[in-house]
């Protein structure tokens, strides 16, 4: 059972467009939503975090929303650059699983020069 | 300040052997968590130490067991190895064992079984 799901494998887009990578999630006691990139090699690195009681967060060229009716967060990426190209998971944790992070399957994003 | 490391980058084993691997936490972290990402599928959790216990484990036999050393720096033993056992193992660290503590990843050691 997939409690966090990531339903694009791949997206490509050119640079300076924007990145949107969704994520929908099943467990309605999550409560904290997080974005990681990774390169192929290389552990995750920590992007950006949402608590519920929020609807986005911004830093930077990043900004994520959750909309929690929904289940359903989702990553910006305002402008993409050829460096924002890796692998994004999306990741929650929360409802008594505090301790753990449930990941996506994670989306390949390519940014074309 | 320095990421979360871990050792070795690479390990090959064969089959019934032993692994060890060994992680080192972001200086003021308590907490440790280990996860494995195999070939084709997403990262998924194996344990969690914090202040020197072990909190909880994933859907894992009980082949694989680590512990939390004083110092807070921890290693993941799996013993009787299986061919599928061959994936990426990665270490990550946070403040606290609480929903909103960040975890942040080590580049993860590389586990092949013959």
């Amino acid at each position: 059972d997939q409690q966090v799901k990531q339903n694009s494998p791949s997206l490509s887009v050119q640079e300076g467009r924007i990145s949107i990578l969704n994520c929908d999630y099943t467990n309605s006691m999550f409560d904290y939503f997080l974005w990681y990139k990774k390169y192929p090699a290389e552990g995750p690195t920590f992007l950006i975090s949402i608590s519920s009681i929020k609807d986005k967060n911004e830093d930077g060229r990043f900004t994520v929303f959750l909309n929690k009716s929904a289940k359903h967060l989702s990553l910006h990426i305002v402008p993409s650059q050829p460096g924002d190209s890796a692998v994004y998971f999306c990741a929650a944790s929360g409802g008594g699983s505090n301790y753990k992070l449930t990941f996506g399957k994670g989306t390949l994003l390519t940014v074309n020069p | 300040e320095a990421g979360v490391t871990q050792s070795p980058t690479h390990l090959i084993k064969t089959r019934g052997q032993q692994a060890t691997l060994r992680c080192s936490p972001i200086s003021g972290h308590t907490s440790v968590y280990w996860y494995q990402q195999a070939l084709g599928l997403g990262l998924q959790f194996l344990l969690w130490y914090d202040e020197g216990e072990e909190r909880n484990r994933g859907n894992f036999p009980p082949r694989f067991s680590g512990r939390q050393f004083p110092n807070y720096s921890s290693e993941l033993n799996v013993n009787a190895l299986e061919l599928e056992d061959s994936a990426l193992y990665l270490c990550a660290s946070s403040r606290q064992g609480r929903d909103t503590d960040t975890q942040y990843f080590g580049p993860g050691t590389r586990l092949t079984v013959l």
